[in-house]
């Protein structure tokens, strides 16, 4: 049902590297959403796009970074990965009041 | 400051029964309720939504119910099978802001065979 891609779907780097983790959707969703989440816990909001040059950081602090040039993309990046960014990263789009679409995710590994 | 909560952090059913997941939540503003399942390494897919102004809502095996007072929604899974092994996360969001959804940490359910 969902048309919402991630990739990569598994990315080990080490520590220092910069990196893009990409998403895009194809429904036309204006509300695009970045969550992380580690094994356990809840799944916590990192960034929130409302459309196109619009972005917003969510209520968990990343030291990431976003952009939204095209309705359907929204990738996010870390400019110098560390250990501590190791976890999941989950790219989302929905209808407010209605329900998100997940992609696959990416796991992160930074060592 | 963790608004949804799920105290469960595993459920284990046997093939056939009954399975109940729990959550509750603490922000009165929220109206709106969905469950959303989750497989190791998948992203969350999404299985069934309430609104406050229902207690109750059905599709095929799932039902979830809503105890407003409470602050209480449960997710019930008859007959349970060993597919529905997976980890099931509750979230909420309010009407005020409809561009947030809150998410719990899960309950890892086990169907056993």
């Amino acid at each position: 049902e969902a048309d919402i891609y991630q990739t990569p779907r598994y990315l080990v780097i080490g520590t220092g590297k910069k990196i893009t983790l990409e998403c895009s959707q194809t429904m036309g969703h204006d509300k695009m959403y970045w969550y992380q989440q580690d094994p356990g816990m809840e799944l916590h909001l990192i960034h929130y796009s409302y459309g196109v040059n619009s972005t917003e950081k969510g209520d968990l602090s990343s030291e990431s970074t976003v952009s939204r040039i095209r309705t359907e993309h929204f990738p996010l990046t870390l400019e110098s990965a560390r250990p501590s960014h190791t976890s999941q990263y989950l790219c989302a789009s929905g209808i407010p009041g209605e329900k998100l679409f997940f992609g696959s995710g990416t796991q992160l590994s930074v060592l | 400051d963790q608004q949804v909560k799920q105290n469960s952090p595993s459920l284990s059913v046997q093939e056939g029964r009954i399975s109940i997941l729990n959550c509750d939540y603490t922000n009165s503003m929220f109206d709106y309720f969905l469950w959303y399942k989750k497989y190791p390494a998948e992203g969350p897919t999404f299985l069934i939504s309430i609104s406050s102004i229902k207690d109750k809502n059905e599709d095929g095996r799932f039902t979830v119910f809503l105890n407003k007072s409470a602050k209480h929604l449960s997710l019930h899974i008859v007959p349970s099978q060993p597919g529905d092994s997976a980890v099931y996360f509750c979230a909420a969001s309010a009407r005020y802001n409809f561009n947030k959804f809150y998410f719990g940490s899960g309950t890892k359910l086990n169907v056993k065979p």
